[in-house]
Order: structure tokens, then C-alpha cells, then sequence
């Protein structure tokens, strides 16, 4: 079975700051991986999402993830955070070759101060 | 061009009780899925459904919980009999085929409160 670990429940960051929310996951096989985000108050949304090719993924608004496949880590990261980047994010794995069943991580809570 | 539409958004209920959840996916999709978040866990998978097919219910606890998407009319996540541990925050998502990776839309949730 698929599983996905965050290790970060709560991060606090000025704003300015570099951001780096790390991400594992459990599977044997190969896998399509993801960043969602949500918002105070909206839905979650598809940040980033990696299927093959290059593992240096980019996403919406200036974030990007990186692949490791050895460490089974898909930790997302990004330069200089801003106030509205305040969200919870998600990482999330679909084993490849089945249909469509996302395992989500538990979550880390970004709040950038001004 | 309305994206996932969950209600209510917030549903309270007593112990015993049943809890009904609905679920309008996107325009044109007709794969949808239903999550549950616990307090300070994750989303949990729940179960995939197509149009009047159950694909993958394996999240779903074996007793009290049930789930439909009908060929007319919304997805359904249905709770019989209530208790405190129900509580919740229920997530719904769709997408147009069902493939892998395919990007997930979710909609608001449904915030239920088993008093």
C-alpha cells in the first residue's frame, strides 16, 4: 500500500524567507506525485504534480519540487516566500499503471508573517 | 463554469441520526471521489466512484457508511446511525476520466458535527 510522510506540521517563516516542506513516500513501484494546496477559506487546488522526465518539477506561483527517487522524497520548495503563500499543503502519491486513487500526506501548516 | 459543489457546507447532527452528503462534480466529469479529514490527520481515501459504479470503496468503514453516484443527479456519501467519531471535514473531487495522475478538483467540504 501506498503511504505519504510530512514531516513539518507547523512552519513559520518570515517573509523573504526560503521554503523547503519535505515529503516521503512508501511504494514499491513507480508514481505520480503531487503538491496541493489550500488556502484559508478555498478548496484545495493542484500546485505541482510529477509524472517522469525531468524531477525538477515547477509549479503554479513560483514553487517547485524535486524527485529523488533514492530517498523516496518529493520535498517542495521555493526561493522567497510571500504572506499570501499562507496555506496548508499537501503532498500526495498515485501509484502509476492503476487507476486514479490519491494518498495524501497529513499536511503542513505554512504561515508566513509579514 | 462551477466547479465542484458540495452541501451543505456545514451539517449537524445527533447521535443516531443519519448524515447525507452531496457531491456535484464538475461539468463533464464522472469520476468522483470522497475523502475524510480528521482533526490534525490527512485526507483519507474513502471511495472511487464512476457513474453507478462502486470502483474502489476500500477507505470506507464496513458498517454505517455507503456511497452512490447515480446516472442523474449528485454523488452521494450516506451515514447511518451517526456517533462522535464522525465528525469531520468530507471532501469530494473529480475528474474527467479517472486516469492516473489526473489532476484532482476538489470542492469545499462538508464540515460535519455529531453532537
Amino acid at each position: 500500500a501506498q503511504s505519504v510522510s510530512q514531516h513539518n506540521h507547523h512552519v513559520i517563516l518570515s517573509e523573504a524567507a526560503s521554503l523547503e516542506l519535505g515529503c516521503n513516500y512508501s511504494y514499491g513501484g513507480t508514481v505520480n506525485l503531487f503538491w496541493y494546496v489550500q488556502y484559508p477559506g478555498q478548496h484545495l487546488q493542484l500546485l505541482l504534480k510529477y509524472f517522469s522526465g525531468d524531477p525538477l518539477v515547477k509549479g503554479i506561483k513560483g514553487f517547485e519540487a524535486e524527485f529523488i527517487k533514492s530517498k523516496f522524497s518529493f520535498n517542495l520548495r521555493k526561493p522567497s516566500v510571500q504572506w499570501s503563500d499562507t496555506a496548508e499543503y499537501f503532498c500526495a502519491v498515485n501509484a502509476a499503471g492503476g487507476y486514479q486513487k490519491v494518498t495524501f500526506g497529513t499536511g503542513t501548516k505554512l504561515q508566513v508573517i509579514p | 463554469n462551477a466547479g465542484v459543489m458540495q452541501n451543505p457546507r456545514h451539517l449537524v447532527r445527533r447521535r443516531g441520526q443519519e448524515a447525507r452528503l452531496r457531491c456535484s462534480p464538475m461539468k463533464g466529469h464522472s469520476h468522483v471521489y470522497w475523502y475524510r479529514q480528521l482533526p490534525e490527520e490527512g485526507l483519507k481515501f474513502m471511495v472511487y466512484l464512476q457513474k453507478e459504479n462502486i470502483i474502489d470503496e476500500s477507505g470506507m468503514p464496513k458498517e454505517r457508511f455507503s456511497a452512490e453516484f447515480p446516472k442523474e443527479g449528485p454523488s452521494i456519501l450516506r451515514i447511518q446511525q451517526v456517533v462522535r467519531g464522525d465528525s469531520a471535514a468530507y471532501f469530494c473531487a473529480s475528474s474527467p476520466s479517472g486516469q492516473r495522475g489526473e489532476k484532482l478538483f476538489f470542492g469545499s467540504g462538508t464540515q460535519l458535527s455529531v453532537l
